[in-house]
């Protein structure tokens, strides 16, 4: 079946760096990627759509400046939180559309903790 | 995309049928119904979809009321590993851009 895989799965920086996730499509192309983001005990909140070779775009009130999208293959999508503060923690989780069974196939999620 | 409705929360017995509700009342004729799960700090799970007809695939069944402003997902044969939040979502069959908006889900505890 179709396969995302998205690495880290776990990071730990400190404030005031920057830190890149990594989104990939194993065995399917995705135009389309999608990043969520998600806090304990919560929902996922969608937090942006990245298309292959356009700009991405954002939910009302993500900053796009603080996390910065990139989708230059059809196969990768990338999500970088730059100046990450201690508030930025939480799990990120990237999902492409599977052109198979019309549904949505998602990484396994990064866990993201800042200090 | 429509608004879905579930109880916050459900267990079930180990080996017994797990039977989740959802209500979408306000669906659309082309609107889809999904549902995923969430096993705890793990990504989401497509589990099955279904527009109108009860579908059944080797995860669960989809029973959609006939006048479609509800469904159930039904887990045949529950286990321990099947402890999640399940999510149930109504949106269009629209191409690859349409995006998959959460709710609060229902979390399903099986017990021993």
């Amino acid at each position: 079946g179709a396969v995302v895989s998205q690495h880290p799965s776990w990071v730990i920086c400190k404030s005031g760096t920057s830190v890149k996730i990594e989104c990939r499509s194993l065995d399917f192309q995705a135009t389309t990627m999608f990043w969520y983001r998600q806090f304990p005990k919560q929902s996922l909140m969608l937090m942006a759509t990245s298309n292959e070779g356009s700009k991405a775009t954002y939910e009302q009130g993500v900053e796009k400046d603080k996390f910065l999208i990139n989708h230059a293959s059809l196969t990768l999508s990338t999500l970088t939180v730059t100046s990450a503060h201690p508030e930025d923690s939480s799990f990120y989780i990237c999902s492409a559309r599977d052109g198979g069974n019309y549904g949505y196939t998602f990484g396994s999620g990064t866990r993201l903790t800042v200090v | 995309d429509a608004k879905t409705t579930q109880p916050p929360s459900m267990d079930c017995a180990e080996g017994r049928a797990a039977n989740l509700p959802c209500n979408h009342s306000t669906i659309s004729g082309n609107e889809y119904v999904y549902w995923y799960r969430q096993i705890h700090s793990q990504g989401p799970q497509y589990i099955i979809h279904g527009l109108k007809n009860n579908e059944t695939n080797e995860m669960a069944s989809l029973i959609i009321t006939e006048d479609r402003k509800s469904s159930t997902l039904i887990l045949p044969h529950a286990t321990l590993r099947d402890t999640a939040v399940y999510y149930c979502i109504v949106r269009f069959f629209t191409g690859a851009n349409s995006k998959l908006t959460f709710g609060k889900g229902i979390t399903l505890s099986v017990r021993p």
